[in-house]
């Protein structure tokens, strides 16, 4: 069965910390992995990863894929409360079309 | 920046009742997919749309669902009879082509069925 798990589940940091989000699958016909942000309604695009080893970074967020492993990890450096959020892990894969199958999400609380 | 839009922001129907969800998805794009969250649940996909036709649906995506792309800019998902499960928040993305490319979401319509 293809799935996508993220760790963890939830996470209450103090501003100034760093966080690294966890996402590990299993899918048939991978194609890409993306990190998406959902604050209140639409899940808003971070990454897109399709190799393994080559770090992207926007600002203080960095993500980096394994393939050989299937995992992924997101980091957030010197985390500010507008980082709060819950932070979906999403693969790409198979068929004719790129559908989507996403992780439960990480939900990230940063207090003041 | 150009963004996919969805309409209405919420939606509130009894039971057996007909619903049609609209989006206008990003005017260059070819992809259009059309995604739910149960409340407390994950993202799950519903069905892919290409060149007027779909491309692949979920075992969610049964016969009470249909999508039309009914002019070149709306995209809507039609659920014939509401179910109380049906309840959820329904996401509309586009992409610019099908392979690696990412997937834009819309804002969500909540569907609430009584």
């Amino acid at each position: 069965e293809d799935k996508v798990v993220q760790s963890p589940l939830s996470l209450v940091v103090h501003e100034g910390d760093t966080v690294t989000l966890n996402c590990s699958y299993e899918v048939t016909n991978f194609r890409s992995l993306l990190w998406y942000k959902q604050e209140k309604k639409a899940p808003t695009f971070l990454f897109m990863l399709t190799s393994s080893g080559i770090e992207k970074k926007s600002g203080r967020l960095s993500s980096i894929l394994d393939k050989k492993e299937l995992f992924s990890i997101l980091n957030i450096t010197a985390t500010q409360t507008g980082d709060s959020a819950v932070y979906l892990c999403a693969v790409a894969y198979g068929g004719a079309t790129n559908k989507l199958i996403f992780g439960t999400g990480t939900l990230l609380a940063v207090q003041p | 920046e150009p963004e996919v839009t969805q309409t209405p922001s919420h939606q509130v129907t009894q039971m057996g009742q007909e619903v049609i969800l609209r989006c206008v998805p990003i005017s260059n794009h070819l992809y259009f997919y059309w995604y739910r969250q149960i409340l407390g649940q994950k993202v799950e996909f519903l069905v892919s749309f290409y060149n007027n036709e779909i491309s692949e649906k979920s075992e969610i995506f049964d016969d009470q669902f249909s999508v039309e792309r009914p002019d070149g800019s709306n995209f809507t998902l039609k659920i014939r009879s509401t179910k109380l499960e049906d309840s959820a928040m329904y996401f509309c993305a586009s992409s610019p082509d099908r392979v690696g490319e990412t997937q834009y979401f819309g804002p969500g319509t909540r569907l609430l069925v009584l």
